[in-house]
């Protein structure tokens, strides 16, 4: 089955400072990528998604991009604020199939004013 | 997007009961999840909760233990049978659209509970 390892268990940056979380795939036959924002005591939302057929996908202070040959995609927050503090979770999704996602481990980010 | 409930939001149960968490979604959806969340870690699919037949378990999950229910498209119920302290944990269920991106999955707000 699929296993998606995400670095780095904890992020610290400060206001203002970018903030990169790197994720790895094992099964090639995955083809979709979620990212969710978990904030402490709420559900997971969905920030931003990228499908195998594009390298790269923006949305304003967020980006997310993907290499299909090395099976890694990395979620990217620029100018970051307080309110970006939360967990955030990768996952990885075969379309057409179970359409189950497995996830990754989770990076806490936390963002000093 | 489907709009997602769930209740209870928590609750506090003595061991070996049985708590019902029920999930509502606010449109006809193909598919829903049921997932544990331990504290700081992250997201464990108990089951498929499947319309009109019975849900699929993952690995380490049985029915005697955590019974599903699906009787329409839009929802579906999680009973924790016979609980333990080990049954602590935030339990969230998830949809995913009828059209659209089925691969995005929406989440519900999760019931938090404590077994004494």
């Amino acid at each position: 089955g699929e296993n998606v390892e995400q670095h780095p268990s904890t992020l610290s940056v400060q206001e203002g400072d970018s903030a990169v979380i790197k994720c790895t795939y094992s099964d090639s036959a995955s083809n979709y990528f979620p990212w969710y924002k978990q904030e402490l005591g709420k559900r997971p939302q969905l920030i931003i998604d990228i499908r195998s057929n594009v390298g790269e996908k923006k949305d304003q202070r967020i980006a997310v991009t993907l290499n299909k040959t090395a099976k890694h995609f990395s979620l990217h927050i620029t100018e970051t604020q307080p309110e970006d503090s939360a967990v955030y979770f990768c996952a990885a999704t075969t379309s057409g199939g179970s359409y189950i996602p497995t996830f990754g481990r989770g990076t806490s980010l936390i963002v000093h004013p | 997007s489907a709009v997602i409930s769930q209740k209870p939001s928590r609750d506090i149960c003595q061991r070996g009961t049985s708590l019902t968490i029920q999930c509502q979604v606010d449109s006809q959806v193909t598919m829903m999840f049921w997932y544990r969340q331990q504290p700081g870690q992250s997201l464990t699919l108990i089951a498929t909760a499947n319309q009109g037949s019975e849900a699929t378990y993952e690995s380490g999950f049985v029915i005697d233990k955590f019974p599903i229910s699906r009787p329409n498209l839009t929802f579906s119920t999680l009973t924790v049978s016979n609980m333990s302290p080990e049954d602590s944990s935030i339990y969230l269920c998830s949809a995913d659209p009828l059209s659209g991106a089925r691969e995005t999955q929406y989440f519900g707000p999760g019931t938090r509970l404590l077994v004494l």
